[in-house]
This record gives structure tokens, C-alpha cells and sequence, in this order.
């Protein structure tokens, strides 16, 4: 067990919908990283906080959107979903502002149908 | 443009046969870099952080070497519980972005 949590586990929802996927990092950490992976490229980098502020932006699309919040949980918010879209999301905690050791939750896993 | 390449894709080895697993990488300049093991639609789980050629470090069964242009991973008598995929990530000079490689599926057959 990382001590990353993620919710929820498993969500399956339509095209064009709106969907919200929580996280909360590790006790003391205060980044945390949102990733996609898919089965055809891998583990992709989407967005990183640091103590509440955005610190680094990788791949993320526009309808994709994501804060922190003062008691350091995240929420990554993904909106018009499309079938692509399907993947799972993983968050990732570490303790200081720099993508070191890194910790990750279990996943959610999003349907899109 | 920097770049991280794993290799093999998927190596299946059997109980007991030690193996290298390869990460090759071509950035400006290197901060770390850091294995991971991930299991199957499970989150990817911290191995090791290295920083600079020559480094090793050792984990049970497996040992993580640093050369300037790639790092390998070495398992060593391996068993069946160290099935899984071995991700590679580099964090270059330039950015504070991790580069992550496709990474090797291990197989181990009893």
C-alpha cells in the first residue's frame, strides 16, 4: 500500500459526459502528478501540483482540467468525454516540488462508451 | 529531443535464470533516473533513483546499474512473484518532467 488513494476505482459513464476523479496523496506529500495510461502509449504525464499551486503541464488536453486543494487532495476533472478517452488514471504523490520518488494510487479505471 | 527506449519489449525467462533488463536514454543532461515495477491494472510501484554513472543500487533479487548513456536492470535468480512490467523513467537538465520509457514485461515461468 502506497498510501495514495484514489476514487473511485471504476467508472463507466458516455461520450460527451463529465466525469471528476479524486485523489489524495501520501501523509507530508505535497506534490502530485496525474498520469493516463493506456494500452497503446504507455504511461503518459498529464499535470503535476505543488502545495496547491500548478507546477508542471505534460500532455493534457484542453477538456482536461485539475486543481489541488488546500488539504492537498487533487481532482482531475475530464469533460466531453470521448472513446479515446478510455484509459486508466493513475495520481502520484512525492514529498517535495521535484517528480522524484514517487508514489502512486491504484488507478481509476474510466470507461467511455 | 530526449528519449528513453526499453528493451527487450517482453522477456520470459524461467525460474532461476538471471537476466539484464536494458533502459537507454539520450538527454541533454540527467537529474535521475528510476525504475519502477508495475503490476498488472495496478499502480506502478518505486524500485530505485539513480543519479549518476556508476551508481548501483540493490534491491533483493535485483540490481540497478547507471552507465552515461543507459541503465540496466539485473535479476538475479528470479521467481515467479517478479512477473511484471519494469518501467524506466529519466528526468532531464531541461525540465521538471519524468521521460518514461514503454516498459519490459517480465515473465517468470516456474
Amino acid at each position: 500500500d502506497s498510501g495514495v488513494t484514489q476514487t473511485p476505482k471504476h467508472l463507466i459513464t458516455a461520450t460527451g459526459q463529465r466525469v471528476t476523479l479524486r485523489c489524495s496523496p501520501r501523509s507530508g506529500d505535497l506534490s502530485v502528478y496525474w498520469y493516463q495510461q493506456s494500452l497503446d502509449q504507455g504511461l503518459q504525464f498529464l499535470i503535476q501540483y505543488y502545495n496547491g499551486e500548478e507546477r508542471a503541464k505534460g500532455n493534457i488536453l484542453e477538456r482536461f482540467s485539475a486543481q489541488q486543494f488546500p488539504d492537498l487532495h487533487s481532482e482531475l476533472n475530464l469533460s466531453s468525454l470521448e472513446l479515446g478517452d478510455s484509459a486508466l488514471y493513475f495520481c502520484a504523490s512525492s514529498d517535495g516540488d521535484g517528480p522524484y520518488e514517487q508514489y502512486f494510487g491504484p488507478g481509476t479505471r474510466l470507461t467511455v462508451t | 529531443e530526449d528519449q528513453v527506449t526499453q528493451s527487450p519489449e517482453a522477456l520470459r525467462l524461467q525460474e532461476g535464470e538471471s537476466s539484464s533488463l536494458n533502459c537507454s536514454y539520450t538527454v541533454s543532461g540527467l537529474r535521475g533516473l528510476f525504475w519502477y515495477r508495475q503490476d498488472p491494472g495496478k499502480g506502478p510501484e518505486f524500485l530505485f533513483t539513480l543519479y549518476s554513472a556508476g551508481e548501483e543500487k540493490e534491491k533483493e533479487r535485483l540490481k540497478a546499474t547507471l552507465t552515461k548513456k543507459e541503465s540496466f536492470l539485473h535479476i538475479t535468480a528470479p521467481k515467479p512473484e517478479d512477473s511484471a512490467t519494469y518501467l524506466c523513467a529519466v528526468l532531464p537538465d531541461s525540465n521538471y518532467q519524468l521521460i518514461w520509457g514503454a516498459g519490459t514485461k517480465l515473465i517468470i515461468k516456474p
